[in-house]
Order: structure tokens, then sequence, then C-alpha cells
């Protein structure tokens, strides 16, 4: 059981947009900032958002997050196929003092 | 560019400890902000965080764990060494390394597979 709370699943067409929802409580989500991950078997996970809605460098405009309250979104538009991968929201949670993470969405790219 | 690699033994018994080592380039864990912070994800699971160790030797694990985990860092030679202690089939899992500035955990190893079993 996570800490934070994330659809095990979603799907959509190339092209298309999709959304992925983390959600916490205020001891982890609604006290920070929130970072999300993509994981692909084999390769290094890679931040994609930091500070809820910040990009790194080289992350396309593609990807975008959002917060409110004690919940985040990471949207995804104009899905490719290399898309397809594991995606984990985590954050710094002030009463386990501990960073925790959703369980991971899977992203099939139809 | 930053990089990192895990290290170590992919096929650990139960009751043994285990030895991951992180080396890394890119950065200096002897500048201020700088980190090196362990993860690790079981098969189809959650990722969960470990330990962090930072430029000036402060030191943090996950609570759960603590008793088990040491972290160390060599300055000298790039590395960030992670021990478990009292492995269990349930330590089971690919266990990461990761760059930290600041709280943001920037750039990944590739991860290495660990399995418990005797």
């Amino acid at each position: 059981q996570s800490v934070l709370t994330q659809p095990p699943s979603v799907s959509a067409a190339p092209g298309q947009k999709v959304t992925i929802s983390c959600s916490g409580s205020i001891s982890n989500i609604g006290k920070g900032f929130v970072s999300w991950y993509q994981l692909i078997p084999g390769t290094a996970p890679k931040l994609l958002i930091y500070e809820s809605s910040k990009r790194p460098s080289g992350i396309p405009d593609r990807f975008s997050g959002s917060k409110s309250g004690t919940s985040v979104t990471l949207a995804i538009t104009g899905l490719q196929a290399g898309d397809e991968a594991d995606y984990f929201c985590g954050t710094w949670d002030t009463s386990l003092s501990l960073w925790v993470f959703g369980g991971g969405t899977k992203l099939t790219v139809l | 560019q930053i990089t990192l690699k895990e290290s170590g033994p992919t096929l650990v018994k139960p009751t043994q400890t285990l030895t991951q080592t992180c080396t890394f380039s890119g950065f200096s864990l002897t500048s201020p902000g700088e980190g090196v912070a362990w993860f690790r994800q079981p098969p189809g699971k959650a990722l969960e965080w470990l330990a962090l160790i930072y430029w000036d030797d402060d030191r943090r694990y996950s609570p759960s764990l603590k008793s088990r985990l040491t972290i160390t860092k060599d300055t000298s030679k790039n590395q960030v060494v992670l021990t478990l202690t009292n492995m269990d089939p349930v330590d089971t899992a690919t266990y990461y390394c990761t760059h930290v500035r600041g709280t943001l955990f920037d750039f990944w190893g590739q991860g290495t597979p660990v399995t418990v079993s005797s």
C-alpha cells in the first residue's frame, strides 16, 4: 500500500493526451513539492517534473505538471510510442520523515 | 554531464549483507548541496527511498530500514557505498543510485537487479 495513490494504468492513442493523477495528504503533497519520474525497464529512470510543475532541461513541453491541494497531475500531450513507461510521483512526507512514492502508473500507447 | 552506475552482486543469500557501490562522474561530493541517494523497486511494486548522503556527510535513512542500512562516501573515488544487512527475499529489487541536488533526484543510474535466494 503506497502512501501516494496513482491509477494502476492509463492508455490512449498516439497523438492524444493522457493525464495521470497522484493523491496524497496534508503531510506530503499538501506540504510541499512533487516530482514525477518515468521508468522504462532497462534504462535509467528520468526526472520529468519537479516542484510540481517545472521541467528539467531536455524534457519536452509535452509533459506538464499541476498541483491542487493534496493532489497532483501529470499531463502528457501528443502521445508517442516512446512514452510507454511506468510513471511515479514522489515527495517528502513530513510525518513519516521519508520520501514517499505512488504505486506507479503504467502508460500504454494504443 | 552527470552519470551514475551501480555495481554489486546480483544474487545474495538470506541473512547475508548486500554491498552496492555507486560510481559517479560529473559532480563532486565535496561541493555544497550535492548528494547521492539510493532507492529500490521490488518487482511490480513502487519505488522505495532507502538512504541519502550529502556533501557534508549528513546522512538520512528510511526509518523502517535504518537499523539495517549504512551509507558512506569516498570522495577520492567518486563513490557511494550502501550496505543492507540481514538480507531477506523481500529485499529482492532493482537498486538505483541517484544524484541529489538539495532535495531533487535529478540523475539516476540504470539500476542493478538483486535477487535474494538460497
